[in-house]
């Protein structure tokens, strides 16, 4: 089936630095969403992405849709400690069945006060 | 309060004893979903629905059954739990299918022995 490959696993930083994870597939979405898990809950939306090329902020946040439609990158800058947590990508499967949403593994941020 | 609320919150169980783990949402959302959480796996989906006695199978649907009579509440039974159903269960909820943003509950850790 399809997936979303996300990268890098796992990033540990020191407060204040920039952080860059990125999110592919070998197949095409439409949409892409960046969710983030805070520790002991459950997801919760950060940025939507509708078009390729598209570049959407949130605050400190920032997230591209690739060009090829096969990608996506979450960017966070000057991180504070309550960015720890997982951050996914995902997306409706294009061509599927509607209300068919996969997720990639996550990447896990550890920010060092 | 608009919320989904999941219970149990924790449920320790033994091999082949039916269960059910209630998911309700008091946002009048048409769309709903169960996703399941392990470690290194991201979420996965195992069923959605997109309204009222509307159901289809996510990803991992094999050893899960779910029923959605009334549109606030969306039950996951485990028919014969077993082991490899151990996991962090997620139930979500959303105005329309993706990429309609999705609302978490808090999740239910579920451990199989």
């Amino acid at each position: 089936g399809q997936q979303l490959n996300q990268s890098p696993q796992s990033m540990f930083i020191q407060e204040g630095e920039d952080v860059s994870m990125n999110c592919t597939s070998s197949s095409i979405f439409n949409t892409w969403l960046w969710y983030k898990q805070d520790p002991g809950e459950g997801p919760v939306l950060l940025i939507a992405l509708y078009k390729a090329g598209e570049l959407t902020s949130n605050g400190r946040l920032t997230a591209q849709f690739g060009i090829t439609r096969k990608d996506s990158f979450l960017n966070i800058s000057a991180s504070i400690p309550s960015d720890v947590g997982i951050y996914f990508c995902a997306g409706p499967i294009y061509g599927g069945s509607q209300g068919n949403l996969i997720f990639g593994k996550g990447t896990k941020l550890s920010v060092k006060p | 309060e608009a919320q989904v609320t999941q219970n149990p919150r924790y449920l320790i169980t033994v091999t082949g004893k039916k269960l059910t783990v209630t998911c309700s949402q008091n946002m009048n959302h048409e769309y709903m979903s169960w996703y399941r959480q392990d470690p290194g796996l991201g979420l996965r989906q195992i069923y959605y629905s997109m309204n009222v006695e509307v159901t289809d199978k996510g990803d991992v649907p094999e050893g899960y059954k779910v029923s959605r009579k009334e549109k606030r509440n969306f039950p996951l039974i485990l028919e014969s739990p077993s082991p490899n159903q151990t996991s962090l269960y997620f139930c979500a909820s959303s105005l329309s299918p993706p990429p309609s943003e999705q609302f978490f509950g808090p999740g239910t850790r579920l451990t199989v022995l």
